[in-house]
């Protein structure tokens, strides 16, 4: 079983509207999350890093939140924009040893 | 500051053949990471160098090497290819300082297909 788990595996959106991703792991001990975007046929770029003490941070309109006692996480994207289409990966570390465990993304398409 | 550049961008070769991939970090950064990306799987670690040593690696067949050289460039070799190493292979660098929240830079990825 996958340590991540993301929600939904995609979801259409219209320009405007905002959307929510989910992320949920079972990695310990656990050192950070970060979430990535990752843009058709290109590399993945860091969004956020959260560590565990941590429970909100932003970057734009992005907004990702951390529970570590549940162990989820979740994007917002707000006001979305045709540029938003892309995957959206979750990533956690674990303390430790830094292994990092990937969850295999939610696709966003942004649609007019 | 330029970012990690991957060559080549694309590549086809058939099985059984051997390919070599590069990766140049950003400048100053130490640490190289590679990672498998497939459509069913996502993202999958292979291996990381730091100052040209191995210093983490993942679920692979050995099949799967690589190398780091004194300028931090690194290259992965994979052998004997087979259909299923048919994938996007990201590398990624960071500057390392030792906080568990240096972040990765990723490359564009070099897009391997065997037929």
């Amino acid at each position: 079983k996958n340590q991540v788990e993301q929600s939904p595996q995609s979801l259409i959106i219209l320009e405007g509207k905002n959307c929510t991703l989910q992320c949920n792991y079972t990695v310990s001990p656990f050192s950070n999350l970060r979430w990535y975007k990752q843009d058709t046929g290109r590399g993945p770029v860091s969004l956020t890093i959260m560590t565990f003490s941590e429970n909100t941070k932003s970057n734009g309109r992005y907004t990702a939140t951390l529970d570590a006692d549940t162990k989820q996480s979740s994007l917002h994207i707000t006001a979305s924009q045709l540029s938003d289409s892309a995957s959206y990966i979750c990533v956690v570390s674990a303390r430790g040893n830094n292994r990092l465990a990937f969850g295999k993304g939610n696709q966003v398409v942004v649609i007019p | 500051k330029a970012g990690v550049t991957q060559t080549p961008r694309y590549l086809i070769k058939t099985r059984g053949q051997q390919v070599t991939l590069s990766c140049s970090p950003i400048s100053g950064h130490r640490s190289v990471s590679w990672y498998q990306q497939t459509p069913g799987q996502g993202l999958q670690f292979l291996f990381e160098y730091f100052s040209e040593t191995q210093r983490n690696k993942g679920n692979f067949p050995g099949r799967f090497s690589g190398r780091q050289f004194s300028n931090s460039r690194s290259e992965m070799n994979v052998s004997t290819l087979e259909l299923g190493d048919s994938a996007l292979y990201l590398c990624a660098s960071s500057s390392d300082r030792g906080l568990s929240t240096d972040t990765q830079y990723f490359g564009p990825g070099t897009r391997l297909t065997v037929l």
